[in-house]
Parts: C-alpha cells; structure tokens; sequence
C-alpha cells in the first residue's frame, strides 16, 4: 500500500480565497482523522471520521472550516475563506479500529 | 483537562543513548505512544506501551512506564544521526481515538 496520501504538498493563497486539501487514506482503514501542526499548539486534532461518519469535530476552529467523506477512499478539508491565522502544516491520518495511526506527508499550507 | 508534557530539545553525540521523557495526567489511559516525526514528513507510530506494562523493549528502543508518577521515557540505544527526528508522547484510553499528544522532543544528535 501507498500509505495515506495528501495532495497538495504545498499550498500558498492569498487570504480570502478557498482552500481545498484532500486525502487518501490507507485501503481498509475506516478511521479517517484530520490534525493541524503549528509551532505555538503543536498537534491539534481537528475532525475525525469513523466509517465515513464525522464522530467528533470539535476541533474545528471555526465555521470556515469543514469537512466531508464522500466515500472509504476519499476525504477533503476545506477553509473559506481562508486567513493567515490558518497557516500551519495539515496532516490526514487514517487508522484501522485502533489509536496505532498512519499519518501522510501533510500540506504546508501558507495563506498570505 | 488532560495533559501530556515534554521536554523540547535533547541533544546527545552519536553513539550515545538517549533518553525523552514524557508525563501525563489522565490516569485512564490505556495505551502510551511513541510517534516520530522526521523533518517535511508526517508522524510515524514508533512503539506503544500497554498501561498495565512497566518495560518495552524492541531492539534499540526501550520504554518504560511508571504509572504512579504517570511518567514515561524512551530511551534510544547507541543513538545515531538517522535518529534525529521530533519524537511525541501520546496517551489514548484505546476506544475514541482522541489521543492527546505532547509537544514533542526535538532530537539532535551530533556527530
């Protein structure tokens, strides 16, 4: 297997415009989690997903953000708009059944 | 609310052991995690301690747990320079996948 894969790995914006980040998680995995990594707050989990079902999203800082599942296979994070507050690194994780996580190279996000 | 803290730096020379520790308050956790974080990558599960388990060891690593003074080490033998990394401690209790992490220990290892 590939591992969980993200796209992009790189994203700059300007602030105000949509940002769309997406993920793959690992085939047969059913627990899908999205996290934030800044320098001040470090890992933040910010929604996660279990059978394509958002479980808890808490996290999410704000109405800007949201995110969708459609399907086992496939998963987006979106802001807008986006702020330069919301510049940090985006890592999709997925896990089967367990808190043993596979995370993706993340994207760098950087909204200026 | 439940916290997990952690030392920022540790420097050691190559060769050396290493040792990142790490405390926790939620004494209902059930599992204690070791992730690593290699620089422009994502985090990778390293090892994992069951909560009713005082020693780990698997091969260079080893963790110990003292669940008293929640308290939690790795030790990394014979350190090499493909060991610097971020390394995070996180507890879970190994039901609903919130784990809360620390905010990592930066690594150098000198040559």
């Amino acid at each position: 297997d590939a591992g969980v894969i993200q796209s992009p790995r790189h994203e700059v914006t300007e602030m105000g415009q949509e940002v769309t980040l997406r993920c793959k998680p690992i085939s047969g995995h059913n627990s899908l989690f999205w996290y934030r990594q800044t320098m001040m707050r470090g890992l933040e989990l910010l929604i996660y997903f279990n059978n394509n079902v958002p479980i808890d999203d808490s996290g999410m800082p704000e109405d800007r953000f949201s995110a969708k599942m459609p399907n086992a296979s496939f998963s987006t994070l979106k802001i807008q708009p986006s702020e330069p507050r919301d510049s940090a690194v985006y890592f999709c994780a997925s896990s089967s059944n367990s808190e043993k996580l596979f995370f993706g190279s993340g994207t760098q996000l950087s909204v200026l | 609310g439940e916290d997990v803290e952690q030392s920022l730096f540790l420097s050691v020379r190559e060769g050396d052991s290493s040792v990142i520790n790490c405390t926790y308050t939620d004494s209902s956790s059930t599992y204690l995690y070791w992730y690593k974080q290699e620089p422009g990558a994502g985090l990778q599960l390293l090892t994992y301690i069951f909560s009713n388990m005082d020693m780990k060891q698997d091969q260079r690593l080893t963790v110990l747990l003292n669940k008293k003074d929640k308290h939690l080490s790795l030790r990394i033998a014979d350190t090499q320079t493909g060991d610097s990394a971020i390394y995070f401690c996180a507890e879970g209790d190994g039901n609903n996948r919130k784990l809360i992490w620390g905010l990592g220990t930066s690594l150098a290892v000198n040559p």
